[in-house]
């Protein structure tokens, strides 16, 4: 069965980049959509938004502009990108598989562990 | 966006007794052409990613026990715990999946009395 691990540094200074990484196992990445979610007091649960091993994305208005994803399919691995952060992504972010059927959106299984990013100075 | 919005946000319930949450959204999140309510239901333990229970608003995730249950339709949804157990301590969420952005509801906590 799938197992997801996130990969990335635990403190990001205000107005730099974040970038996470998550590695997929014990199935396919092109057998998928792939999500970031993340998780935070202020906020709850957020979708970031999805990627598909061909390129395609659909990121949520509220960080569109700042947001990028993206999958190396010879590593099994996705991709996420913030650009500009600020204090308030600060949140433990969550790399999940996107599970469809008769052609709806995702809901999500497995999700990997989480890894809290602190934005910070 | 559709807000998904839970109650209670928290409570408190003896072993063996039956718990509800509930989870509404804004907009009705039932696809006639497939008469299925596209919402889904996770639990969260401390120090853990969310765990999917349910989807298609009543199908239960293989392997989920089933005390788990949930029910509903259009805009209002239910879990129902039919009886505590002490390994159910957690956060609920509920999410739709009807339409982008993704969203989730702002959870409850269950836990011992």
């Amino acid at each position: 069965q799938v197992q997801l691990q996130e990969s990335g540094p635990g403190l990001v200074k205000p107005s730099e980049t974040l970038s996470l990484t998550c590695n997929v196992s014990g199935g396919s990445i092109t057998d998928y959509y792939w999500s970031w979610i993340r998780q935070s007091p202020a906020k709850g649960l957020e979708w970031i938004g999805y990627v598909y091993y061909t390129g395609t994305t659909f990121y949520n208005p509220s960080v569109r502009s700042r947001v990028t994803m993206s999958v190396d399919t010879s590593k099994q691995q996705f991709s996420l990108v913030l650009t500009s952060v600020t204090a308030a992504d600060t949140a433990v972010y969550y790399c999940a598989k996107g599970v469809r059927d008769y052609g709806s959106l995702d809901w999500f299984d497995p999700w990997g562990q989480g890894t809290l990013v602190t934005v910070s100075s | 966006d559709i807000v998904m919005t839970q109650s209670p946000d928290s409570l408190t319930v003896s072993l063996g007794e039956r718990v509800t949450i509930n989870c509404k959204s804004s907009r009705n999140i039932l696809y006639s052409p497939t008469k299925k309510n596209y919402l889904a239901w996770y639990q969260q333990k401390p120090g853990q990613p969310p765990k999917l229970l349910i989807y298609w608003a009543s199908t239960r995730e293989s392997g989920v026990p089933d005390r788990f249950s949930g029910s509903g339709s259009g805009t209002d949804f239910t879990l129902t715990i039919s009886s505590l157990q002490a390994e159910d301590v957690a956060v609920y969420y509920c999410q739709q999946y009807y339409t982008t952005p993704l969203t989730f509801g702002g959870g409850t906590k269950v836990e011992i009395k």
